[in-house]
């Protein structure tokens, strides 16, 4: 597609359920990434994916968070047992590949999770 | 340990006014530094990067490794440059956000 596309864009759930989250990156993007956005808190990275290497999940902040990336192209983040804690603004970016950053990340338009 | 550190989370200027968003980074090895932007109701967007030197929307920064610093500066501060900015580091994999800085123009 033109973009990177998320969805849903908003999404109000109860505490204890699962959610999932979609981002369908720009086509050809190999690499793919998802932060956390909260107030104060600025940018949080969550996880990254290149291409059909092991996925670096490093920022991921519990066994709750998990994500993953089918065919190399559309990504699912899953939270689960959701907390409002989790409440936040899941941002989905996309780049070309790996190496140097030429040309920075191209971002989704968000999902805003609420859980009450 | 890769950081990134925006010590205003904060700033109001008046229209016409000089504007500084400081950044402060930590990174052992050779930085690759940007700004990103978030106007109200859009998504974030890429404003300007280190290596291009370029000035966007009148806006330039300047890295200085000796002080290990990306302050974004504009000399005269519009109303529409209210929104909330990011200083971001990026490794070889992944990208480091500061906690933003939210600027305001008032008339």
């Amino acid at each position: 597609g033109a973009g990177v596309s998320q969805s849903p864009s908003n999404k109000v759930t109860e505490k204890g359920k699962d959610v999932e989250l979609r981002c369908d990156p720009i086509s050809g993007h190999t690499a793919l990434y998802w932060y956390r956005q909260s107030l104060g808190q600025g940018l949080e990275f969550l996880i990254y994916f290149q291409g059909n290497s092991a996925p670096d999940k490093s920022g991921l902040p519990s066994d709750r968070f998990s994500a993953e990336r089918t065919g190399g192209s559309v990504s699912t983040l899953t939270i689960q047992r959701t907390q409002q804690e989790d409440s936040a603004v899941y941002l989905c970016a996309s780049r070309p590949g790996s190496g140097r950053f030429n040309y920075g990340y191209t971002f989704g338009s968000g999902t805003r999770l609420t859980v009450v | 340990a890769q950081r990134v550190t925006q010590p205003e989370k904060l700033l109001s200027v008046f229209k016409g006014a000089p504007v500084e968003l400081k950044c402060n980074y930590s990174y052992s090895g050779s930085p690759e530094l940007f700004w990103y932007v978030q106007y109200s109701r859009q998504r974030l967007q890429l404003l300007l990067r280190h290596i291009s030197r370029e000035s966007i929307k009148g806006f330039t920064a300047d890295l200085n490794k000796g002080e290990t610093s990306f302050h974004l500066k504009k000399p005269f501060a519009q109303e529409e440059d209210s929104a909330m900015y990011y200083c971001a580091l990026g490794n070889n994999n992944d990208m480091r956000f500061g906690a933003g800085t939210r600027l305001t123009v008032k008339p």
